[in-house]
């Protein structure tokens, strides 16, 4: 089953303490990108990467890090969290490139983050 | 980068009722997609849409890129349709980028 898989689902943290939060997807899309959704907001995108190595910063970028040695894996970082972080994160994969016929954006579960 | 409005904030509906959804954009865009999101907060695509009209049961959408706006249209609502709905944007520059939303609630 084509999926996108994020963990955790829930986590609840305190100032200052490191944390990662997992993505990984299976169906060998290059195009794998992080968001947050906040109320009134929307979804904002954070950072995205084009393939493995290649990484871009979305709009709030600030305070987050990721990395993308794997096609399957984008993992995000968060060195120093703080309560401003507190939101619902989502990873998703596309394939890439604009010849691409049906771009369709594939989203995981959902990482529901408090930072305390 | 692109600005995205979605129109309106919220919809309240009778069961059966039809609805449409806007989605105005700032500038040409290269991937239009809406997205529901169901009250569990999962997104699910709905329509890879960035111009043109496609139909998919009870929706349809159409996009008019050359006017930068999208329709959402929703025909017989059911409770089950309850969410958010998002239209979501890619210019050139790879980023994409979400509307605020729509709002909607189907009463039995």
């Amino acid at each position: 089953e084509a999926q996108v898989t994020q963990n955790p689902r829930y986590l609840i943290t305190v100032t200052g303490k490191k944390l990662t939060v997992t993505c990984s997807q299976n169906m060998n899309h290059e195009y794998m990108s992080w968001y947050r959704q906040d109320p009134g907001l929307g979804l904002r995108q954070i950072y995205y990467s084009m393939n493995v190595e290649v990484t871009d910063k979305g709009d709030v970028p600030e305070g987050y890090k990721v990395s993308r040695k794997e096609k399957r894996n984008f993992p995000l970082i968060l060195e120093s969290p703080s309560p401003n972080q507190t939101s619902l994160y989502f990873c998703a994969s596309r394939p890439a490139g604009r010849a691409v016929a049906k771009n369709i954006q594939y989203f995981g579960a959902g990482t529901r983050l408090s930072v305390l | 980068g692109i600005q995205v409005e979605q129109s309106p904030p919220d919809l309240i509906l009778q069961e059966g009722a039809n609805s449409t959804l806007r989605c105005n954009f700032s500038d040409s865009v290269n991937n239009l997609q809406w997205f529901h999101q169901n009250p569990w907060g999962q997104l699910i695509n709905l329509f890879y849409i960035p111009s043109g009209t496609k139909q998919n049961g009870r929706l349809s959408a159409t996009t008019v890129a050359t006017e930068r706006y999208s329709l959402l249209y929703i025909s017989s609502s059911q409770t089950t349709d309850s969410g958010v709905y998002f239209c979501a944007v890619e210019g050139w520059d790879n980023d994409m980028r979400f509307g605020a939303g729509t709002r909607l609630t189907v009463k039995p």
